[in-house]
């Protein structure tokens, strides 16, 4: 079955840290690949995504991704993270063919930031 | 510019009752999207309309849920005799075309509470 998988639910890291956030996806054809995050009383806001190309994608707030074929996996980066980052990440794919247009999520990773 | 709204922002009402639910996307996107977001878990898709239309409603759990887009801009998710395991988080989002690589722009949701 089609599936996209987070299989962390809660990571904690120390600001100033790095920081990796798991993304595993189940499609026969490699999906369009997304990452939203979510603020508290704030609504989903996309990161980035990939659809083509270089597998290393830049987004906003200096956040990254890669995708990996061979691990059907896309997972999120940040070098150095800031106590503003804690918030819950999504990630999300669109088929690539057939009709739907909807996004599929992951249950999320919910980020802690330790001072 | 503005971004994507949604009223209320928060709903309480009694088992049995109906509820409308209002969007109002970003002004010219076509694409229009309801998803649900229970506790704890990623959003999942309820509908989708390109225009007035509903090109894709294979996410409405039963016939108590219905949308309508009637003019291709806002649109209107309507419950009936509601039950307490609908209560959520109910986010719209618009995005400019119906492609899967568009961006969706969501709203800050909608929380339904039914006691």
């Amino acid at each position: 079955a089609q599936s996209v998988t987070q299989p962390d639910i809660h990571i904690t890291v120390s600001e100033g840290a790095s920081l990796e956030l798991r993304c595993n996806y189940s499609y026969g054809a490699t999906p369009y690949l997304f990452w939203y995050v979510q603020s508290p009383g704030q609504g989903l806001q996309l990161l980035l995504k990939y659809f083509s190309g270089d597998t290393l994608v830049q987004g906003i707030k200096g956040f990254e991704a890669e995708f990996k074929r061979s691990q059907s996996s896309f997972n999120l980066r940040k070098p150095s993270v800031h106590w503003s980052d804690a918030a819950e990440y999504f990630c999300a794919v669109v088929p690539f063919s057939g009709s739907a247009r909807q996004l599929t999520f992951g249950s999320g990773t919910q980020l802690t930031v330790l001072p | 510019g503005a971004g994507v709204s949604q009223t209320p922002s928060n709903k309480v009402t009694e088992k049995g009752k109906y509820v409308e639910l209002r969007c109002d996307p970003i002004s010219g996107h076509t694409a229009l999207y309801w998803y649900r977001q229970s506790l704890g878990q990623g959003p999942e898709f309820l509908i989708y309309f390109q225009g007035t239309g509903a090109a894709d409603d294979s996410g409405l759990p039963n016939d108590r849920f219905f949308a309508v887009r009637p003019e291709g801009s806002v649109s209107t998710l309507k419950i009936q005799r509601t039950e307490r395991g609908d209560s959520a988080v109910y986010l719209c989002a618009s995005s400019p075309r119906r492609g899967g690589t568009d961006t969706q722009y969501f709203g800050p949701g909608t929380r339904l509470t039914v006691l």
